[in-house]
């Protein structure tokens, strides 16, 4: 069974960082790109950022290019989005999905990101 | 970036009936576009993918069509279980897009 957990959200203040990770299993993590959407309250869904499978190609929307970085580990099946420079406007929250040619088949549970003074 | 239109923003359906949800892309997305199911408080869910293909354990009253810049997400018998806000995605292009959302409820 696919499972997607993700971790190390919580309240951080604006101009700060945190480091998200999504603990993968049920699959063979390191043959499947990998993404970031997120959601912010009540609104709609927003891709934030995918990963190639080796971690050689990387993607981000434009507002969080330079500012937020998306990683993996496949030896330990991990996703990581490291965001800095945080904004009010990153409220959300943070879902990891795996990748199946130009859409999202599984999602994790998601992560909560509250940017808040 | 493509922009999504989704319509409408919100639907109310009787049990049994069969409703329509589309979505319009700003240019050809060559039927990269998929469907998802987000119930309160939870991950979205896949329904269709590639604009018609149903995806694993999903019921068959759920069916997708179109080409080019139109799609739509049809059920065919509503069921109080569908009740959630419906989501398009366009996967032709980075940054893929989500159309705005359709809350669909029972009625």
């Amino acid at each position: 069974e696919v499972q997607l957990v993700e971790s190390g959200g919580g309240l951080v203040q604006p101009g700060r960082s945190l480091k998200l990770s999504c603990a993968a299993s049920g699959f063979t993590f390191s043959n499947y790109g990998m993404h970031w959407i997120r959601q912010a309250p009540t609104k709609g869904l927003e891709w934030v950022a995918s990963i190639s499978p080796s971690g050689g190609s990387t993607y981000y929307r434009d507002s969080v290019k330079g500012r937020f970085t998306i990683s993996r580990d496949n030896a330990k099946s991990t996703l990581y989005l490291q965001m800095d420079s945080l904004r009010s406007e990153d409220t959300a929250t943070y879902y990891c999905a795996t990748d199946r040619n130009n859409y999202f088949d599984y999602w994790g549970q998601g992560v909560m990101v509250t940017v808040s003074s | 970036d493509i922009q999504m239109t989704q319509s409408p923003p919100s639907l109310s359906a009787s049990l049994g009936e069969t409703v329509s949800i589309e979505c319009r892309a700003s240019e050809d997305i060559y039927s990269n576009l998929a469907w998802y199911q987000q119930k309160s408080g939870k991950s979205p869910q896949l329904l269709i993918y590639y604009a018609s293909s149903l995806q694993d354990g999903v019921p068959s009253r759920f069916s997708g069509s179109g080409s080019g810049t139109q799609y739509s997400l049809k059920i065919s018998g509503m069921q109080p279980e569908d009740e959630g806000v419906y989501y398009c995605l366009q996967g032709s292009k980075y940054p893929y897009t989500f159309g705005a959302g359709t809350k669909l409820e029972l009625k």
